[in-house]
């Protein structure tokens, strides 16, 4: 079996600061890492993944999550936060890498970027 | 570009209707896709699984009756909601998978009145 916890369920940043969003994941398998972003009204984007190679990974539009076994984590994170990164966040976990497995999703956070 | 549409993005339809929702894979041939449905300031929860050319497979609690899937093509798979009711108002997704990603739909936001 395989689960995903967003520590946060919302988060709140001043444009330009840093921005760490939490996920702590549990798999029985080496597990494939997914972070996507979900705007309101809209669907699921791809950030970055995991998928067994380099544990430090670059996503899109500055984000970077790494992997880190021994803590059963992959928290995503931003150096300098934009207003258009506010949107709900969601950590997810594949318990096969490669294949057409299932999606556990975690509950997702939401960041919220203030001026 | 896209690589996963869906038609249509928004519906409304009176209880009891039939409803179909499409998606389509854009970018390459998919044998699997994947459907889900999300409530509002909820996660996305799995469906189904769709196969091409046989049988979905329902998720513990989903009522394979209710939630018709056919995956007749590598390009196409369609969830039918027969005979809606207002508790089947939902944001509905699907998922393709490939290059190992999975690559999500922009969603179909269903209203049943």
């Amino acid at each position: 079996a395989q689960s995903v916890t967003q520590l946060d369920s919302h988060v709140s940043v001043s444009e330009g600061t840093p921005v760490l969003l939490r996920c702590n994941y549990s798999s029985s398998y080496s597990p494939s890492l997914f972070w996507y972003v979900q705007h309101p009204n809209k669907g699921l984007q791809l950030l970055l993944k995991y998928t067994s190679a380099a544990t430090l990974v670059k996503g899109i539009n500055g984000f970077e999550a790494e992997f880190k076994k021994s803590e059963t984590s992959f928290h995503l994170t931003k150096p300098s936060a934009h207003m258009s990164d506010a949107a709900e966040y969601f950590c997810v976990v594949s318990d096969e890498a490669g294949t057409a497995s299932k999606l556990t999703f975690g509950t997702g956070t939401r960041l919220q970027v203030t001026l | 570009g896209a690589v996963v549409s869906q038609h249509p993005s928004r519906v409304i339809c009176k209880s009891g209707t039939s409803v179909k929702i499409e998606c389509r894979s854009l970018d390459f041939q998919a044998t699997t896709m994947f459907w889900y449905r999300q409530f509002p300031k909820q996660s996305l929860m799995l469906m189904a699984t769709s196969n091409e050319g046989s049988k979905a497979t329902y998720e513990q609690g989903v009522e394979k009756d209710k939630f018709l899937i056919n995956h007749a093509s590598l390009t196409l798979s369609t969830l039918t909601v027969t005979s809606a009711h207002p508790e089947d108002s939902s944001f509905y997704i699907c998922s393709v998978w490939g290059r190992e990603t999975q690559y999500f739909g922009p969603g179909t936001r269903l209203l049943v009145l």
